[in-house]
């Protein structure tokens, strides 16, 4: 079953602007993952926050944990066209050498030039 | 550098074919490899994963197998291809020191 929920499922913004994506997960975790993914293209890794982290940031990307809530938020702050893709959490659980990331259903982000 | 390939990029398929999608990883050794498969407009659902050589772990019941038999190579098959095989596949690897994966470019399966 899947771990991480994304909201909203889609999002359409204007270029400049900023975007927040969200994700709610049920279990305990050792970190939380955001991924993106062109349309038909595999996925990248965007940035990683531990469970004992509460806020990171990767150039134009800032991302915050919230483990009493269970939840993450992605935000690029101004956006480009480039950045249109689907964006997904992915959590890794705790203990264990293999990681067995669960993703969730991603956001599917729109940015209109 | 590390690389990873996949092929092929799009695959058409019959019903009842069989079915070999190869991935193979360079510039590194004893990853951990993954397989894939993503419905469309969905997440990612863990199909494999390996360790090592001729170590498969399957993650949920299914048509398909999986076979590790060189070090940077895995392999995702199937005998039969049933309709409900159809979607996008990928295959991933990283170190056991590393969380994070590195995704290969995905093969398009549609069964007909």
């Amino acid at each position: 079953s899947q771990q991480g929920e994304e909201d909203p499922q889609a999002l359409s913004i204007q270029e400049g602007e900023n975007a927040t994506m969200n994700c709610s997960y049920k279990t305990s975790i050792n970190n939380l993952q955001w991924y993106r993914q062109n349309s038909g293209r595999g996925l990248v890794h965007l940035i990683l926050i531990r469970s004992n982290e509460r806020e990171k940031h990767s150039g134009r990307l800032r991302v915050t944990l919230d483990t009493s809530k269970k939840s993450s938020s992605l935000l690029i702050t101004a956006s480009r066209a480039a950045d249109t893709a689907s964006y997904f959490c992915a959590t890794g659980g705790p203990g264990g050498a293999t990681n067995k990331l669960i993703f969730g259903t991603g956001t599917l982000l729109a940015v209109q030039p | 550098s590390q690389t990873i390939h996949q092929w092929p990029a799009t695959l058409v398929q019959p019903v009842g074919s069989p079915l070999s999608l190869e991935c193979t990883v360079e510039g590194t050794s004893n990853p951990n490899l993954y397989w894939y498969r993503q419905a469309a407009g969905r997440g990612l659902q863990l199909l494999f994963y390996s360790v090592g050589i001729g170590q498969i772990s399957s993650e949920v019941p299914q048509n398909l197998s999986a076979s590790r038999p060189q070090d940077r190579q895995f392999i995702l098959s199937s005998k039969k291809l049933l309709l409900s095989d159809s979607g996008f596949y990928l295959c991933a690897w990283n170190e056991d020191r590393d969380e994070k994966l590195f995704f290969g470019s995905g093969t398009q399966l549609s069964v007909l």
